[in-house]
């Protein structure tokens, strides 16, 4: 089956600063990949996601890039602000499937 | 509104005694499933169905049953809750090969 593997576990970062989350997978055959931001005692509700058709997507201040052939993506966050705090998940779905495969999630902390 | 909606928000039991969260979804989503959430474990499945009377284990079903009468719920139970059964759950529904979308969780502690 698909194994989704995510790092890093804990990212902290100034204001301002850039993050990136990685994402690689095993399952060639998976072509749709959401993102999630879970925040503190909330549910993890989607942000971003690309299909396997498209190499970049960009979504203001969030953008999401694919590289097929090594099997990774990831997770770009510009300008990162504190309400950018929060843990991240990355998920893999293979096409005609309702099931994802979630990586073990990012705590992404921003610090004022 | 579309919306999954779990209750309750908030459950303290003892051990042994039987419970049911409650799910319900009103987007007609073929797709639902249950997730426990503990500190570093991330999200894991405990049981899912893709359409109503099918549902299948997850990766951690143990001391659970679910069951799928009607499209738009998808009730958890807990027949004998114990104290590893403490966690943060979240049910999700979705359409083929699309985003989940997730309930706002039900913090269960069992003592």
């Amino acid at each position: 089956g698909e194994n989704v593997e995510q790092h890093p576990s804990t990212l902290s970062v100034q204001e301002g600063d850039s993050a990136v989350i990685k994402c690689t997978y095993s399952d060639s055959a998976s072509n749709y990949f959401p993102w999630y931001k879970q925040e503190l005692g909330k549910r993890p509700q989607l942000i971003i996601d690309i299909r396997s058709n498209v190499g970049e997507k960009k979504d203001q201040r969030i953008a999401v890039t694919l590289n097929k052939t090594a099997k990774h993506f990831s997770l770009h966050i510009t300008e990162t602000q504190p309400e950018d705090s929060a843990v991240y998940f990355c998920a893999a779905l293979s096409g005609g499937s309702y099931i994802p495969t979630f990586g073990r999630g990012t705590s992404l902390i921003v610090h004022p | 509104e579309a919306q999954v909606t779990q209750n309750p928000r908030y459950l303290i039991t003892v051990t042994g005694k039987k419970l049911t969260v409650t799910c319900s979804q009103n987007m007609n989503h073929e797709y639902m499933s249950w997730y426990r959430q503990d500190p570093g474990l991330g999200l894991r499945q405990i049981y899912y169905s893709m359409n109503v009377e099918v549902t299948d284990k997850g990766d951690v079903p143990e001391g659970y049953k679910v069951s799928r009468k009607e499209k738009r719920n998808f009730p958890l139970i807990l027949e004998s809750p114990s104290p590893n059964q403490t966690s943060l759950y979240f049910c999700a529904s979705s359409l083929q090969n699309s985003p989940l979308h997730f309930g706002n969780g039900t913090r269960l502690t069992v003592t």
